[in-house]
Formats: C-alpha cells, sequence, structure tokens
C-alpha cells in the first residue's frame, strides 16, 4: 500500500535549534518525495523535491531508500519555519499521498 | 509565480442544496487539476483528477454522483457537491498543474459547513 507517514503532529523547538521533520513512506515502485509548506492563513506551497537535491530556506531532505524515509532537516531554526509541513509523495506522476502534517513550532 | 484561486474561500449552506466551487489558474494553462478534501487536524486526501476536455478520474470511496467535476477550459475546473449533507463539511482544495512543467500549485482552499 502507498502510504507516507509522519509521526509527530507538533514539532517545538527554539530559535536557532536544530530541526528534524520525519517522514516515512511505504510504495513499492520508484518513489518521488515532496515536502510541502503551509504558513499560517496561506496556502500549501512546494518547498523541496527530492530529485532538486536543493536547499530551500535552509531546509534539505535527503531520501534514504534503505530506510524509505525522507525527513527534513535545518540546522538552525528561525521562528518564521513555523508552520505546518506536509510530506507527500507522488505516485504515477500526477497523484500525490500526503501524510498528516507536523506542526512546526519555533520559539523565540 | 503560478498562481490558482478559488471561489468562494468559504460557503454555508442547507442540507440538501448543491454547491459548486471554482479553481482556476490564473496565470498559466493547466490540462490537469487536482481536488483534495482535508478534514480538521487530517490530512489531504485526494477525491478526484480532472483533465480539460476529459470525464474526471475519481478515487475510490468517492462518489463521483455525488461530487460532480468539470474541467471546461485549461483554466478553470468546477466540484459540485450535489445534495450536500453535514458530514460533506470540510475544506476542499484544488491544485493545478501546469502544461509546461511539472509544477503543480495550491488554490487556498474552500471551507464547505453544511448545517
Amino acid at each position: 500500500a502507498q502510504r507516507v507517514t509522519q509521526p509527530e503532529k507538533l514539532l517545538s523547538v527554539f530559535k536557532g535549534a536544530p530541526v528534524e521533520l520525519k517522514c516515512n513512506y511505504s510504495y513499492s515502485g520508484s518513489p518521488e518525495l515532496f515536502w510541502y509548506v503551509q504558513y499560517s492563513r496561506q496556502r500549501l506551497q512546494l518547498l523541496l523535491r527530492h530529485i532538486s537535491r536543493e536547499s530551500i530556506k535552509g531546509f534539505t531532505a535527503d531520501l534514504n531508500k534503505g530506510e524509505t524515509s525522507f525527513h527534513l532537516k535545518k540546522p538552525f531554526a528561525q521562528e518564521e519555519d513555523s508552520a505546518m509541513y506536509y510530506c507527500a509523495l507522488s505516485v504515477n506522476t500526477d497523484k500525490l499521498i500526503f501524510g498528516t502534517g507536523t506542526r512546526l513550532q519555533v520559539f523565540p | 509565480g503560478a498562481v490558482v484561486s478559488q471561489h468562494p474561500s468559504r460557503v454555508i449552506c442547507k442540507s440538501g442544496t448543491s454547491v459548486k466551487i471554482e479553481c482556476r489558474s490564473l496565470d498559466f494553462q493547466a490540462t490537469t487539476m487536482f481536488w483534495y478534501r482535508q478534514f480538521p487536524k487530517q490530512s489531504l486526501m485526494l477525491m478526484a483528477t480532472s483533465n480539460e476536455g476529459s470525464k474526471a478520474t475519481y478515487e475510490q470511496g468517492v462518489e463521483k454522483d455525488k461530487f460532480l467535476i468539470n474541467h471546461a477550459s485549461l483554466t478553470l475546473s468546477t466540484l459540485t457537491v450535489t445534495s450536500a449533507h453535514p458530514e460533506d463539511s470540510s475544506f476542499y482544495i484544488c491544485s493545478a498543474r501546469e502544461i509546461s512543467g511539472q509544477g503543480k500549485y495550491f488554490g487556498p482552499g474552500t471551507r464547505l459547513t453544511v448545517l
């Protein structure tokens, strides 16, 4: 079955602390994974995709096929990073399967 | 950047009535649009994929006669919730994929409340 698991509903850290938002997936094919972010009162937007291997706003995510994980990391959290983060798996190019999301709170 | 709009942003209706939600790609053409549903504190669940000029493809468990989707142009898709009931109350989000690339852009969502 295709599934995305985000085990943490809420992650609270202080500004400057490292952040890791966990994401595990279940998919028999070749996975294409994404992280989406939703800031307060804003729409969902793409943060990064594993294919691009890029760092956006200081965030990185590495696909680990052995552990079927795609954890999102940032070495030093900022207050403006506070948002809802969704991990998503793309199936058959079009279909996106979302995890339940993790709310990141960064305290000053 | 690419923008997707939804109208209305929120709607309250009586049980038994039908509600239409519009999804528009404002500055790009989208052959494919997607409709999601999100219950409080839950994830987005794909309801259906609509391709311009053809019938929508519904996910398992989604009633196509209840959730009518029309994608008549490259910039507009509509979702009509027919004979709405309180259990249809939810947040409905559309996304659009541009013709030229892999980008999927999300609308701001429509909150439907059925009394």
